[in-house]
This record gives C-alpha cells, sequence and structure tokens, in this order.
C-alpha cells in the first residue's frame, strides 16, 4: 500500500531534550515536505527536500532541522524542543519535484507536547 | 506574496442541506495550482481536488462541485445534499513554482459541522 508513515505518533517530551521524528514514504516520491499545524494557523511549511540531500526552508523553520540522506526518508530533528513547538506535525510527499504540479501525500500526523 | 483565505471559520449545517466552503487566493503568478483537502475527525488530510490556473472549468464529483472563477480569485467548493460523514474541516491551499522553488500556501481551514 502507498502510503507514508511517521513516527511516533504522540509524544510528550521536555524542554531542552533532543528528539527526532520519522518520516517514510514508499512511493518513490522526490518531494518529501514537513508541516506544522496550528489551531486558526493552518498548516504552515517548515522545511522541504525535493531530492537527495537537497533541502530547503520553508515558512517556520527556526528551532528544526530536517536531513535527507536516502530519497524514502525525511526525519525532523528538534535538538532543543521548546513549548512553542507543541503542535501537530505532518509530513508529505509528492510525485513531481517541486512538489508544485501534484497532490501531496500526507502521513497520519504526529501530536507533538512540550513541557 | 501569495496568500489563501477562508473566512468561513465554522459552518453548522443540517445533514441534506447544500453548503459552500469559500477560498480566495491571491498570487502574482499566472500560472499556479489550487487544491482542496479534507481532514475529518480522525485527524489524517486526505486529498479531493486539484485545479491549475489555465483550467477554469467547473468540476463536478458526486455531491462535491467546485467553481474556480480567477476573476474573482475564488476556487469554492460546494457540497450538496450533505451528510454527517462530510463533517471535518476542510482546507484550500495554493502552489506556485518558481524555477527550482516551490511553495504550497494553506488557508487555515474550514470547520464544517453537518448534524441530523
Amino acid at each position: 500500500e502507498a502510503q507514508v508513515t511517521q513516527n511516533p505518533r504522540y509524544l510528550i517530551t521536555v524542554t531542552g531534550k533532543k528528539l527526532t521524528v520519522t518520516c517514510s514514504q514508499n512511493m518513490n516520491h522526490e518531494y518529501m515536505s514537513w508541516y506544522r499545524q496550528d489551531p486558526g494557523l493552518g498548516l504552515r511549511q517548515i522545511y522541504y527536500s525535493m531530492n537527495v540531500e537537497v533541502t530547503d526552508k520553508g515558512d517556520v523553520p527556526e528551532g528544526y532541522k530536517v536531513s535527507r540522506k536516502e530519497k524514502r526518508n525525511f526525519p525532523l530533528i528538534l535538538e532543543s524542543p521548546s513549548p512553542n513547538q507543541t503542535s501537530l506535525y505532518f509530513c508529505a510527499s509528492s510525485r513531481d519535484t517541486l512538489g508544485s504540479y501534484n497532490e501531496q501525500f500526507f502521513g497520519p500526523g504526529t501530536r507533538l507536547t512540550v513541557l | 506574496a501569495q496568500k489563501v483565505t477562508q473566512a468561513q471559520t465554522e459552518i453548522s449545517v443540517v445533514e441534506k442541506e447544500d453548503v459552500t466552503l469559500d477560498c480566495v487566493y491571491e498570487t502574482r503568478d499566472t500560472t499556479y495550482y489550487l487544491f482542496w483537502y479534507k481532514q475529518p475527525p480522525s485527524g489524517e488530510l486526505v486529498f479531493l481536488i486539484r485545479r491549475n490556473s489555465f483550467d477554469e472549468q467547473n468540476e463536478i464529483s458526486g455531491r462535491y462541485s467546485w467553481n474556480f472563477q480567477k476573476s474573482t480569485s475564488s476556487f469554492n467548493f460546494t457540497i450538496t445534499a450533505s451528510q454527517v460523514v462530510d463533517s471535518a474541516v476542510y482546507f484550500c491551499a495554493l502552489s506556485e513554482a518558481r524555477g527550482t522553488a516551490s511553495k504550497l500556501t494553506f488557508g487555515t481551514g474550514t470547520r464544517l459541522q453537518v448534524t441530523l
């Protein structure tokens, strides 16, 4: 089954404790992206990647890191999480390199709480 | 800068009513793509439709229809004879591609509540 998977689905952590949210897709997509969803703000793009080793900032990259060492994986790293990073996070992928022309396929979401 | 406005934060209707969700966008580009996604209470994001800026034909898919009007920069979504299963948050999104960069901007969403 074609899908985007994220782990963990739920995470409660404390300020400053490094964490990684994994994202993997099995559709051989070039483009992958991370979004955060907050009430009243919709989805905002954190980082995106158009290919292996090619990543770029979205609208809200501060406090986040990403890497794209393999085509299928695009982990989101929070080096020192803070309470304002409490949010619902979505990973997405798309079959076109720019992620513009075709729909994006979303993972199930990761609900992160930073205390 | 591109922008998507969904002015309706929440809409409540009774089952079988028709409902229209508004989406207004801003862009400087002549080539762009518009999308609608559905987020049911379970939380996942489900793709509904994509429309490119050169295709202004309205589209109907079952009880769903979309009205794209470049003259008013709108891409509205109508559900005919709504059902309880239509209860969800609906997002409109705009995508632009410029050279090697792309950007997908979402609206803030409209929560639709359909009751019996």
